[in-house]
């Protein structure tokens, strides 16, 4: 079955700071990989995707996330990080064709200290 | 273009009660999938509709349900409410159809609290 780990639970991240976020996927063919973020009491945003291509994806709010297949992992990078992205980051895998269910990992909490 | 919306935001029930949920895609938008968040079980994928039909369903029980109408707008039901039914419910809304993938786009969600 597929399956998304993200093994940080929370994160403390001075600002200015870089920041790399962890996740690991397992799924049999090529996976639709994707970031959303979720400040509290909100819905998620999408950040990027991954769909084919290049393995190397920019996203918005200058986040990037790089694929990488032999290592089955999607991790989630910023290189100075901003007190506004305290949040929740999830990484959620889509199966393909037309099955539209996201399977997301269980998030990690982002944290900034001034 | 109008994001997903979703009504109330709010909702306090009972239990044994039951409860509908709205949802409002995007514009052009015909796959409206609903998701279950709780702080212990995470993100979990109730169901898809596209097109006025069930497409895929996740591992909930059959108090769930959902449909979908000809403008593409769905609704949740939950009857028989639980304790544990309290969440956040998070509608998403993609392009569907053909043959390539799109991604979702997620609403503000509705907050139930059974009681």
């Amino acid at each position: 079955a597929q399956s998304v780990t993200q093994p940080d639970i929370h994160i403390t991240v001075s600002e200015g700071a870089s920041l790399e976020l962890r996740c690991n996927y397992s799924y049999g063919a090529t996976p639709y990989l994707f970031w959303y973020v979720q400040s509290p009491g909100q819905g998620l945003q999408l950040l990027l995707k991954y769909f084919s291509g290049d393995t190397l994806v920019q996203g918005i709010k200058g986040f990037e996330a790089e694929f990488k297949r032999s290592q089955s992992s999607f991790n989630l990078r910023k290189p100075s990080v901003h007190w506004s992205d305290a949040a929740e980051y999830f990484c959620a895998v889509g199966e393909g064709g037309s099955q539209g269910n996201l399977i997301f990992g269980k998030g990690t909490k982002l944290s900034v200290k001034p | 273009k109008a994001g997903v919306t979703q009504t109330p935001r709010y909702l306090i029930k009972t239990r044994g009660q039951q409860v509908t949920l709205s949802c409002s895609p995007i514009s052009g938008h015909r796959s409206v999938s609903w998701y279950q968040q709780t702080p212990g079980q995470g993100l979990q994928f109730l169901f898809e509709y596209f097109s006025e039909t069930q497409r895929n369903k996740g591992n909930f029980p059959g108090r769930f349900s959902g449909r979908q109408f000809s403008n593409s707008r769905s609704e949740m039901n939950v009857s028989t409410l639980e304790l544990g039914d309290s969440a956040l419910y998070l509608c998403a809304s993609r392009a569907g159809g053909g043959g390539s993938y799109n991604e979702q786009f997620f609403g503000p969600g509705t907050r139930l609290t059974v009681l």
